[in-house]
């Protein structure tokens, strides 16, 4: 597996709190993205990064930010939960694909909000 | 009509068979194609890669591009029930990692022994 660590790897969380999902490479890959997979609709992107406090925003990004202060680290907030953002989440990593070097995903976050 | 389309299945097929799994598209720019396996409640893993149209094979797996009929394919040879999983496809219209990839939704396969 390339070196991609998610953390939680599960939460449970009230509707209205603030939630933080953790991605961590040690890859020094340029590219990181956060998607979402639920059931019907694949895998969605959420946001994405292209470098230290670079971000965009992707397919479904209401209701989320992220932030990306180390080449390393790539976080993803949801600043005030709703049952529709239960999901599990992906993080992924890219580098600079010269070669086409495709995206590499961690193992996911199961996010529940009650 | 969403960009990349994937039949969900799901595919039940004896252990031997070879299997066939397919995504059309509408976007005529995408020229970068990927399959991604996964396994249940784990991350998608990169399974095949192809650029533009033509054939590639890796053992048991062959993955075909036709961009004139916006089509790709994914063919398992001699399946196992050790493929048994969700197989994605992806595409991206140009080599660069400010072009996130366009996933279809999946085609769950079970492989039976």
């Amino acid at each position: 597996d390339a070196g991609i660590t998610q953390s939680p790897r599960h939460k449970v969380t009230e509707t209205g709190t603030p939630v933080t999902l953790r991605c961590h490479q040690t890859e020094n890959h340029r590219y990181m993205y956060w998607y979402r997979q639920d059931p019907g609709h694949g895998l969605r992107l959420i946001h994405y990064s292209y470098g230290v406090k670079d971000t965009d925003k992707g397919e479904v990004s209401d209701g989320y930010s992220v932030s990306r202060s180390k080449t390393e680290d790539f976080l993803l907030t949801l600043e005030s939960a709703t049952s529709s953002q239960t999901s599990v989440y992906f993080c992924a990593i890219s580098d600079s694909p010269k070669t086409g070097t495709e995206a590499f995903f961690g193992q996911g976050t199961r996010l529940t909000v009650v | 009509q969403k960009e990349v389309e994937q039949d969900p299945g799901p595919l039940s097929v004896p252990e031997g068979a070879i299997v066939s799994l397919n995504c059309t598209y509408s976007n005529s720019a995408f020229q970068y194609f990927m399959w991604y396996r996964q396994y249940s409640r784990k991350g998608p893993e990169l399974l095949m890669y192809t650029y533009s149209s033509g054939n590639k094979e890796d053992g048991r797996f062959t993955a075909q591009v036709d961009k004139s009929s916006k089509y790709i394919s994914l063919f398992i040879r001699d399946s196992q029930p050790s493929d048994s999983a969700t197989y994605l496809c992806a595409m991206r219209g140009s080599n660069s990692g400010n072009t996130p990839l366009v996933f279809g939704k999946g085609t769950r396969l079970s492989v039976i022994a």
